[in-house]
């Protein structure tokens, strides 16, 4: 079976300060991961996936599959980065996704 | 392009009553997914419709099942509704299927079940 866990439901930064929000997993095959955000009011979008290795919004994950970790992380946290975040796996030829429970991350002026 | 949306955005049922949910997705894409979100399991998958055919399918019972027209468009049925089946229910769209393209989700239908 697939699991994301997502530890923190609630992450408290201030402005300027790094932000790391975290994420593990468990699957036993090669997974594919993703990062969604959903700001207040809007709908769930995609933030980054892993296979893009591309930096969005100054966010940047990197798969560890070691730790089975993919931990989303931006040197400068800025107001408009509050939001909730959620960490989703896909997995095997006929595909399922699993998300995480979520992880508000609230950045303080 | 038009986003994703989703009729009705809000529903009331009583339990035992069955209910529809539609989708349509963005003009081009033939991939429909569809997540229940509840405060209690979080956002959790439903099933996927590619090209009218049902890709996979999370681990819901058979009351909750959907379908997809030629013109990419889907439903979702509920049928003997329950009080846990309150929820906001999310569809998303995507070019190809599930896992290999962007997915865009549509606003939600919140069901209310009493």
């Amino acid at each position: 079976a697939q699991r994301v866990t997502q530890p923190e439901k609630l992450l408290s930064v201030f402005k300027g300060a790094p932000v790391e929000l975290k994420c593990n997993y468990s699957y036993s095959g090669s997974p594919e991961l993703f990062w969604y955000v959903q700001y207040s009011r809007q709908r769930l979008q995609l933030l980054l996936r892993h296979i893009s290795r591309e930096s969005i919004k100054g966010f940047t994950a990197d798969l560890n599959k070691g730790e089975t970790s993919f931990h989303l992380k931006k040197p400068f946290a800025q107001e408009e980065d509050s939001a909730m975040y959620y960490c989703a796996l896909t997995s095997g030829g006929y595909q399922k996704v699993t998300f995480g429970t979520g992880t508000k991350l609230q950045v303080i002026p | 392009k038009a986003g994703v949306t989703q009729t009705p955005r809000y529903l009331i049922k009583t339990r035992g009553q069955q209910v529809t949910l539609s989708c349509s997705p963005i003009s081009g894409h033939r991939s429909v997914s569809w997540y229940q979100q509840t405060p209690g399991q979080g956002l959790q998958f439903l099933f996927e419709y590619f090209s009218e055919t049902q890709r996979n399918k999370g681990n819901f019972p058979g009351r909750f099942s959907g379908r997809q027209f030629s013109n990419s468009r889907s439903e979702m049925n509920v049928s003997t509704l329950e009080l846990g089946d309150s929820a906001l229910y999310l569809c998303a769209s995507s070019l190809g299927p599930l896992g290999q393209e962007t997915q865009y989700f549509g606003p939600g239908t919140r069901l209310l079940v009493l």
